[in-house]
């Protein structure tokens, strides 16, 4: 069974352009999370999707955040524009439960996000 | 709002030895908590989820316990080897499903 994958694996942009990350969670899977690790600082969650639906979006840190999952399978996360704070490492995991006590979320290698 | 604290942030120990590595949080009304290894440029991996009923969980030479009322849970690897050399994160779920992480423990343990 193919784990969670994610594209592109390294990203380095300027500063104002736009970068789009992809998510490819573990099939059936309803469950897709996003998370974001920044220099020094620990994982932080961003936002959670059940299929198409966004369930909570309370991590996103501003409107220059879009994230999408349409049809409930892969999901995108776009950054637009850019700025130099959202370097980082940016985590997608999946889970086939959700608000249960044995839902173990399953993470994906990371995009690693420079913004120049 | 919940917190979640490992101390120390690295820990170096030579090979053969059994540690435990320590993770405290702030509200005990979790519903599971996961322990994850990390190398360095990779992703997470799972090692042990516990959920909030139980107390401990193991998997070869590793077990993982968790006291709620607490607010605690330990990683305890026996027989440390040097592939055992990684970030050990724990991360506990809240009713929102989302995980709440600690900045991570780096191991190293030393031939």
């Amino acid at each position: 069974e193919a784990g969670v994958t994610q594209f592109p694996s390294h990203s380095v942009i300027e500063k104002g352009q736009t970068v789009t990350l992809r998510c490819d969670p573990i099939s059936g899977h309803d469950n897709l999370y996003w998370y974001r690790r920044v220099m020094g600082k620990e994982i932080k969650f961003l936002l959670h999707f059940v299929k198409e639906s966004k369930q909570d979006e309370s991590g996103m840190p501003n409107n220059r955040f879009l994230a999408e999952r349409t049809g409930g399978t892969y999901s995108t996360l776009k950054v637009q524009p850019a700025e130099l704070e959202d370097s980082g490492v940016y985590f997608c995991a999946s889970s086939l439960r959700d608000r249960l006590v044995d839902d173990e979320q399953y993470f994906g290698p990371g995009t690693r996000l420079t913004v120049t | 709002k919940q917190e979640v604290t490992q101390i120390p942030a690295a820990l170096s120990v030579p090979e053969g030895e059994n540690l435990v590595l320590n993770c405290s949080f702030t509200d005990s009304a979790i519903y599971n908590l996961q322990w994850f290894r990390q190398d360095p440029g990779k992703g997470l991996t799972s090692l042990l989820l516990i959920q909030s009923s139980q107390r401990e969980q193991t998997s070869g030479r590793l077990n993982a316990s968790l006291d709620k009322s607490s607010g605690r849970s330990t990683l305890y690897i026996a027989a440390s080897q040097p592939g055992d050399s990684a970030t050990y994160l724990c991360a506990v779920a809240g009713a929102n499903s989302k995980l709440t992480f600690g900045k991570g423990i780096t191991l190293s343990v030393r031939p």
